[in-house]
């Protein structure tokens, strides 16, 4: 199972937009929707930010949006804040019982 | 609230077997699977398999099959992920992380260093 593919930066200034891209295969990505995405601050863990492609969990600003289109999911943050400098990770449900992350994208608040 | 929280750092020689611990609260155990992630220095999340705590049984990703045990033990709402034959690139932050909605994981452990030396 091949790692899905991310850009390695992202960035934009406060206030600003920035998206992010996942892409993956038929076979996981584009087959099912079950993307979820990660937020990783350094020396911390992972934090689930959007799950089912679009979904946001309880306590996740709703600056903080999902999407996908064929074998590419999307995240995108507005609003840029100072704070949603970190790494970001998508995961695809990958069919029999496996799972596979993204290669991360570090993003910067310019 | 539901945690997650993992047995400390770990030093092993080459060769040698870890074994990590896993303890969940705030939540029905038997209800949710827990996931395996580990992280080398500074590379990207890689899963690992998962444990289903209601059966005792597990799945594990190929790369791992023959090396990984991950095992349960209810009277303690605990799990353990231990690794065989330990290599240099095994050295890594292991984390476990609850199996949630839409097969996302949430939330995770704080993580457990395992830091091989040849």
């Amino acid at each position: 199972q091949s790692a899905l593919t991310q850009p390695p930066s992202a960035s934009g200034s406060p206030g600003q937009s920035v998206t992010i891209s996942c892409t993956g295969t038929s076979s996981d990505v584009g087959g099912y929707n079950y993307v979820s995405w990660y937020q990783q601050r350094p020396g911390e863990a992972p934090k689930l930010v959007i799950y089912e492609v679009t979904n946001r969990p309880s306590g996740v600003p709703d600056r903080f949006s999902g999407s996908k289109s064929g074998n590419t999911a999307s995240l995108t943050v507005s609003g840029l804040q100072a704070e949603d400098e970190a790494d970001y990770y998508c995961s695809s449900y990958a069919g029999s019982s496996n799972y596979v992350f993204g290669t991360g994208t570090t993003v910067t608040v310019l | 609230q539901v945690q997650m929280v993992q047995s400390g750092a770990e030093v092993k020689n080459s060769g040698a077997s870890v074994k990590v611990s896993c303890r969940a609260s705030g939540y029905s155990f038997t209800s949710n699977y827990i996931h395996w992630v580990r992280q080398a220095p500074g590379q990207g999340l890689e899963w690992m398999g998962f444990v289903i705590p209601r059966a005792g049984s597990a799945k594990y990703a190929q790369k791992f099959q023959d090396r990984v045990t991950m095992t349960r033990d209810t009277s303690t709402n605990t799990v353990y992920m231990e690794l065989s034959s330990l290599r240099s690139e095994d050295t890594a932050v292991y984390y476990c992380a609850r199996g949630w909605g839409g097969n996302s994981f949430d939330p995770w452990g704080q993580g457990t260093l395992v830091t091989v030396s040849s």
